[in-house]
C-alpha cells in the first residue's frame, strides 16, 4: 500500500545538539515533501518543503534534504532550541500523485533539553 | 487565526449515536480534507474534497460521512458505525485544483472527540 515511513519515532537531544529526522517514501513520481511542526495542543503547521527538483533546501537552523535515488528525505535542524520540542511529520504525494493529497508519516516526538 | 475554524473543540458522545464536527476555511481554497490522530499513527486521511460537492474517500473512511454544499464548508458525520471513534479529528485545506505538484496544508485546531 501507499506508505511513508518515519524514523525515529522519538529524538531526544540536548540544547544546541543537532536533529535529524529520516522519511522514506515509495513512489518515484513523487514530487512534493512537507515537514510539519506540531506543538503541543496546537494544529500542525508546515515549517518547510522541498520539491524534486531540488536537492537541499535551507531556512535559518532548519534544512530539508532530499534524495531521488533512494527515495528519502530529512529534516535536520541545527543549535536546537527548547522551542524546537514538539511532534514532526513528514509527507508525501500517493502513488499516482494527483490532487493535491498527502500521505503522513507516523511522526517523530522531538525533546530538546536544556 | 489561520482562516480555518473547527468546532467544537471538545466533544462527548455516547456509544452508538451519530455526531457532526464542523470545518469552515474563508482561504478561498478549493480542497478541504480530514485526518484523524491517534498516537503514534501520525494523520490518516478520512475523506478529502476537491471541488464542490464532490468528495473522495480516505483511507479510513468506513464510518464516516461528508458533504460539500459549499467551498467554505466540510462537516464530518461519525456515525454509529464507526467502531473506534475516540480520536483527534483535524480538518485542513490548501489550494488543490488537482496541483500534483502539492502546496501547503493549513490546519485548523482540532477537534477532541470523546465516545463513552
Amino acid at each position: 500500500g501507499e506508505n511513508v515511513e518515519q524514523h525515529p519515532s522519538t529524538l531526544s537531544v540536548q540544547e544546541g545538539d543537532s536533529a535529524v529526522i529520516k522519511c522514506t517514501y515509495s513512489d518515484s513520481a513523487s514530487n512534493y515533501f512537507p515537514w510539519y511542526k506540531q506543538e503541543l495542543g496546537k494544529r500542525p503547521q508546515l515549517i518547510i518543503d522541498i520539491r524534486s527538483n531540488v536537492g537541499e533546501k535551507k531556512d535559518q537552523r532548519i534544512a530539508v534534504t532530499l534524495n531521488k535515488t533512494a527515495k528519502h528525505f530529512s529534516l535536520h535542524i541545527t543549535e536546537t532550541q527548547p522551542e524546537d520540542s514538539a511532534v514532526y511529520f513528514c509527507a508525501a504525494p500517493p502513488r499516482g500523485g494527483g490532487y493535491n493529497k498527502l500521505i503522513f508519516g507516523a511522526g517523530t516526538r522531538l525533546a530538546v533539553h536544556p | 487565526d489561520g482562516g480555518i475554524t473547527q468546532s467544537p473543540k471538545y466533544l462527548f458522545r455516547k456509544e452508538g449515536q451519530n455526531v457532526t464536527l464542523s470545518c469552515e476555511q474563508n482561504l478561498n481554497h478549493d480542497a478541504m480534507y480530514w485526518y484523524r490522530q491517534d498516537p503514534g499513527q501520525g494523520l490518516r486521511l478520512i475523506y478529502y474534497s476537491q471541488i464542490v460537492n464532490d468528495f473522495q474517500k480516505g483511507d479510513i473512511a468506513e464510518g464516516y460521512s461528508v458533504s460539500r454544499e459549499k467551498k467554505e464548508s466540510f462537516p464530518l458525520t461519525v456515525t454509529s458505525a464507526q467502531k473506534n471513534p475516540t480520536a483527534f479529528y483535524l480538518c485542513a485545506s490548501s489550494i488543490g485544483r488537482d496541483i500534483p505538484s502539492g502546496t501547503e496544508a493549513f490546519f485548523g485546531q482540532g477537534t477532541r472527540l470523546t465516545v463513552v
